[in-house]
Order: structure tokens, then sequence, then C-alpha cells
């Protein structure tokens, strides 16, 4: 069964890091972009970052440049987002996603993880 | 960055009934247009990708439509366990952005 499930969400208190995972599972992930989007408690779904297949190309949205880094490690099959310095307005629910494209950068998200929280709040 | 606006923001249907959600790019975006549909507190779903081709697995009765600025997403008939919001998204240029959503609610 293809699977993303992502870990590390939790509480962390403005200007805290934190670090999430994406573990990948049933489907070759060293070969597909991956992607972070967010969503803030009961708003719309906006994406965060991506990174290439062999992890020599990323992007950022401007909200978190600077901020954020997405990495990965092929051989574990896990995606990870470093967060710095973050703000009250990060707060979202935090999801993985693979993109439709396979190695062929698409933007667009066919597996989607089932999320993580992260609060950000003193 | 361009911006994607969806109508209606939400929308009361019954089930059976056809329903149509628009989605406009502030630019041409040529077919880089997606749509996804997200039931409360679940992932969203990839349902229609390139305008019209519709992902494996999601039913007959989801159909997109369009090109350049203005897009369509059409439920033929729709059934109870399609009540959820729908987002459409373009792909055509970073940042790839959502448009805010349409919900659709039972009547």
């Amino acid at each position: 069964e293809v699977q993303l499930v992502e870990s590390g969400g939790g509480l962390v208190q403005p200007g805290g890091s934190l670090r999430l995972s994406c573990a990948a599972s049933g489907f070759t992930f060293s070969s597909n972009w991956m992607h972070w989007v967010r969503q803030a408690p009961g708003k719309g779904l906006v994406w965060v970052s991506r990174i290439k297949s062999d992890g020599s190309s990323t992007s950022y949205a401007d909200s978190v440049k600077g901020r954020f880094t997405i990495s990965r490690d092929n051989a574990k099959n896990t995606l990870y987002l470093q967060m710095n310095s973050l703000r009250a307005e990060d707060t979202a629910v935090y999801y993985c996603a693979r993109d439709l494209g396979g190695s062929y950068k698409v933007d667009g998200f066919d597996i989607w993880g089932q999320g993580t929280m992260v609060t950000v709040a003193s | 960055d361009i911006q994607m606006t969806q109508s209606p923001s939400s929308l009361s249907a019954s089930v059976g009934d056809r329903v149509t959600i628009t989605c406009r790019a502030s630019q041409s975006i040529s077919t880089y247009l997606n749509w996804y549909q997200q039931k409360p507190g679940k992932t969203p779903k990839l349902l229609i990708y390139a305008v019209s081709s519709l992902q494996s697995g999601v039913p007959s009765r989801f159909s997109g439509s369009g090109s350049g600025t203005d897009f369509t997403l059409t439920i033929s008939s729709l059934q109870p366990e399609d009540f959820a919001t729908y987002y459409c998204q373009q792909s055509y240029s970073t940042p790839p952005t959502f448009g805010q959503g349409t919900k659709v609610e039972i009547k």
C-alpha cells in the first residue's frame, strides 16, 4: 500500500524550532519529487516547499523562505521539514505529499499523508 | 503568485443534483489545473489533474473542463459521499497555489 506517515508535530513557542518527518512506503520514494503543504485551522491549503527526487533542487514559499529547510534521506525513505524561527502564523496541519509526476515535476499531489499538527503559541 | 478564485464559496445541493464549481486563475495557466476533495478531518484527495484527467479510482460522475483562466468541476449526480470541500490548484508556475475552497453541503 502506498503510504505517507508524518510525525514530529507539537506545541512550540514562538521563535522555536521543530523538525517534521514523513515516512514513505509502498512506492519508490527515491524516484519522486516530494512536497510539504499546510492548512491552518479552518483555512485552505497552502503549498510550503518541494524537493527533487535526488535532493538536488528545492523551492520554498516566500512565507517560509530562510526559516524552513526541506530535505530527504532516500536510504531511509523519509522526507523532512526543519522549521526554525516559528511564528504564530505557522500554526497548521502539515501534510507531506507526493508529486503526481514522479521523477518529472508536475506540482500536483497524488498521495497525501494524514498530516501532523504544529501549534506555535506561548 | 497566481491567484485562484473559486465560486461559489459554498453551496447547498441535494442527492442527485448536478453541481458545478468554477475556478478562475489571475493569469493564463494553460491546462495546468488540478482538483482535490477534502472531507472534514480528512486528508485531501486528488480527483482530477490536467483539467480533465480523472485520477485512478475516482468515479466518472466527476469531470473537469476549461483552459486558460476559467475552469469547472462538475459532479453529474451528487452522491452522499460527495459532500465535502473542493479545491482547485494551479501547477503552471511556482508557487503552486490553491483556490479558497468550495464547501458542498446537504440541502
